[in-house]
């Protein structure tokens, strides 16, 4: 099955600076990355997602950049605001499963 | 619209209870997830249910665990004689396809506490 490996555990950065989240996965198969977003005690939520045909996608402030031949992926987050910080987690889909393989999560604190 | 919601928020057990957890998807959703978060982790998958029939339950850590989505909504996630390695938030998700490539929308969870 997918295995799926993130970093940093914790990050903090100075509001208006950015955030880099790093991920890798093992299963060359896989084809779907997504990022979510949970707030504490609340539900995920998806903020962007990439598929494997094509290497990077930007949505304002958030972008994600896929290497599949290095199996990795990652999330930068520029001009960070204290609303950013919560825990980011990447993901894989499994495509076995049909199910996500999530990573262990990255707690930004955006310091005001 | 209405997206995922899931009963109980919170639940108390005594080891040895058992316990039901309900999710009621999206209107219309095909996919339906069940995902076991534990503090400070990742949501891990339990089982898959498209439409009615539940493709994989590979993820349910002990036969003590049971999912059910008997015509094609709402699923139940039950756990039978809860243990304390039972607690964690069960968070339960859907999709409005069954080929795994779309978003995944995710319920509030329910936080179960076992004693």
């Amino acid at each position: 099955g997918e295995n799926v490996e993130q970093h940093p555990s914790t990050l903090s950065v100075q509001e208006g600076d950015s955030a880099v989240i790093k991920c890798t996965y093992s299963d060359s198969a896989s084809n779907y990355f997504p990022w979510y977003k949970q707030e504490l005690g609340k539900r995920p939520q998806l903020i962007i997602d990439i598929r494997s045909n094509v290497g990077e996608k930007k949505d304002q402030r958030i972008a994600v950049t896929l290497n599949k031949t290095a199996k990795h992926f990652s999330l930068h987050i520029t001009e960070t605001q204290p609303e950013d910080s919560a825990v980011y987690f990447c993901a894989a889909l499994d495509t076995g499963r049909r199910a996500l393989t999530f990573g262990s999560g990255t707690r930004l604190q955006v310091q005001p | 619209g209405a997206g995922v919601s899931q009963s109980p928020r919170y639940k108390v057990a005594k080891r040895g209870q058992d316990v039901a957890l309900r999710c009621d998807p999206i209107s219309g959703h095909v996919s339906l997830f069940w995902y076991q978060q534990a503090l400070g982790q990742g949501p891990e998958f339990l089982t898959y249910f498209q439409n009615e029939a539940q493709l994989d339950k590979s993820g349910l850590p002990s036969d003590r665990f049971f999912a059910e989505r008997p015509e094609g909504s709402v699923s139940t996630l039950k756990i039978q004689r809860t243990q304390q390695e039972d607690s964690a938030v069960y968070l339960c998700a859907s999709s409005p396809t069954g080929h795994g490539y779309n978003e995944q929308f995710f319920g509030p969870g329910t936080r179960l506490t076992v004693l």
